[in-house]
């Protein structure tokens, strides 16, 4: 069962297109971190976001946490081919280090 | 070590066997965690240590899976009687995550395919 649902699942874009992933649940987390995984390896964490409301910018990605805590969005900027990879969300429920992901979005930019 | 390390990469196995699939987390990290990913799939959550402890074993799938982690270092996760549908990539993750705190990142090794025939 996935606490943690994403949109889309695949996304194939040009290089310099934008693109916008969406993580959703019916939970409420006390905070909730963005991964990329690629092919052979572990998830890389890109950001945590801990506070409702919350927007924070790395370099052309911008992540927001929903103001109820129970969503959040990545929104990537004139993508590159550098950015292709799995998008995961992973939400911790209840301050107890415990890590729900989500079903992962595959992202192909496409030079 | 520099990062999390499992072993082995690969295993193939077949139906009935016994596996062992071993992390080496990294040092000083207090927190451990086991996952499942299926191909497509994000991680399914299987166990997370506090030390020596299971703080939650809650995402074992049955009693045929369990893990260990005797000296709040290194963890074992076994498989009794394995199922073609155990087959997965297994990956093991550590945090610096005293007790008390949360969020913190979770660092991932690369993790173990196993493979059932």
């Amino acid at each position: 069962t996935q606490l943690l649902e994403q949109s889309p699942q695949f996304l194939s874009i040009q290089e310099g297109e934008n693109l916008t992933v969406y993580c959703n649940s019916s939970s409420v987390f006390s905070s909730l971190q963005w991964y990329r995984q690629e092919p052979g390896e572990g998830p890389v964490l890109l950001v945590t976001v801990v506070t409702g409301g919350e927007v924070k910018k790395l370099k052309r990605l911008t992540f927001q946490f929903g103001d109820a805590r129970k969503d959040s969005s990545l929104h990537i900027t004139a993508a590159q081919p550098g950015d292709t990879g799995l998008y995961l969300c992973a939400g911790e429920e209840n301050n107890f280090n415990k890590f729900y992901f989500g079903s992962g979005t595959k992202l192909n930019v496409k030079p | 070590g520099a990062g999390v390390s499992q072993t082995p990469s690969n295993k193939v196995t077949e139906k009935g066997k016994y596996v062992e699939l071993r992390c080496d987390p990294i040092s000083g990290h207090t927190a451990l965690y086991w996952y499942r990913q299926s191909l497509g799939q994000g991680p399914e959550f299987l166990i997370y240590f506090q030390g020596t402890g299971a703080a939650d074993d809650s995402g074992l799938p049955n009693d045929r899976f369990f893990a260990v982690r005797p000296e709040g270092s290194v963890s074992t996760l076994k498989i009794q009687r394995t199922e073609r549908g155990d087959s997965a990539v297994y990956l093991c993750a550590s945090s610096l995550n005293p007790r008390g705190t949360s969020y913190g990142e979770l660092f991932f090794g690369e993790g173990s395919r196993l493979t059932v025939l």
